[in-house]
């Protein structure tokens, strides 16, 4: 069975740091590009990063270029997004999904407030 | 940045009733288009691929289509469980933008 199973998120203030974590199993996770995306409350769906299966390219929203990382780890089936300098727009439910889109993970909520 | 404009925002039908979401994109994305069902508290649940391929495992009721640089998605005959939110997805080149959503409701 696929599984996405995303982590890290919580409660920061304005200008903090976090890093989410989304662990996969059931597929060859090396063979995928992967992506991050976001839902602040009660709003659509907003795509954030891209990264190949080989971390050849990564691409990203404007939204959060040059704040937050995609990375991964392919000996520990892990895809990544280090968030820096937060704000109270980053305000979200954070979702990692496979290249086909046909695998996301049940989300981590971010909330960015003084 | 390609735009997908989506329409309705909301749409209210009748359990049985035929309906029609509809995204046109503002460039060329040939057939590089997805659609998304959503459940409250849910994660989105890829429906459509290549726009009008049916994703292994949902229901045949549900179909994808193209006009030129309009997409739609249908429901021939609502079931209750449908009811959930929508979007488009187009993945033909970064950013990849999604549409603004359709809450479809009980009418």
């Amino acid at each position: 069975e696929v599984q996405l199973v995303e982590s890290g998120g919580g409660l920061v203030k304005p200008g903090s740091s976090l890093k989410l974590s989304c662990v996969a199993s059931g597929f060859t996770f090396s063979s995928y590009g992967m992506h991050w995306i976001r839902q602040a409350p009660k709003k659509g769906l907003e795509w954030i990063a891209l990264i190949y299966y080989d971390s050849s390219n990564k691409y990203y929203a404007d939204s959060v270029k040059g704040r937050f990382t995609i990375s991964r780890d392919n000996s520990k089936n892990t895809l990544y997004l280090e968030m820096n300098s937060l704000r109270s727009e980053d305000t979200a439910m954070y979702y990692c999904a496979n290249g086909y889109w046909d695998y996301w993970g049940q989300g981590v909520m971010v909330t960015v407030s003084s | 940045d390609i735009q997908m404009t989506q329409s309705p925002s909301s749409l209210p039908a009748s359990l049985g009733d035929r309906v029609t979401i509809t995204c046109r994109a503002s460039q060329d994305i040939g057939n590089y288009l997805r659609w998304f069902q959503q459940k409250p508290g849910k994660s989105p649940r890829l429906m459509i691929y290549g726009a009008t391929n049916l994703a292994a495992g949902v229901p045949s009721r549900f179909s994808g289509s193209r006009s030129g640089s309009d997409y739609s998605l249908t429901i021939s005959s609502l079931e209750s469980e449908d009811m959930a939110d929508y979007y488009c997805l187009q993945s033909k080149e970064s950013p990849w933008t999604f549409g603004g959503g359709t809450k479809l409701e009980l009418k």
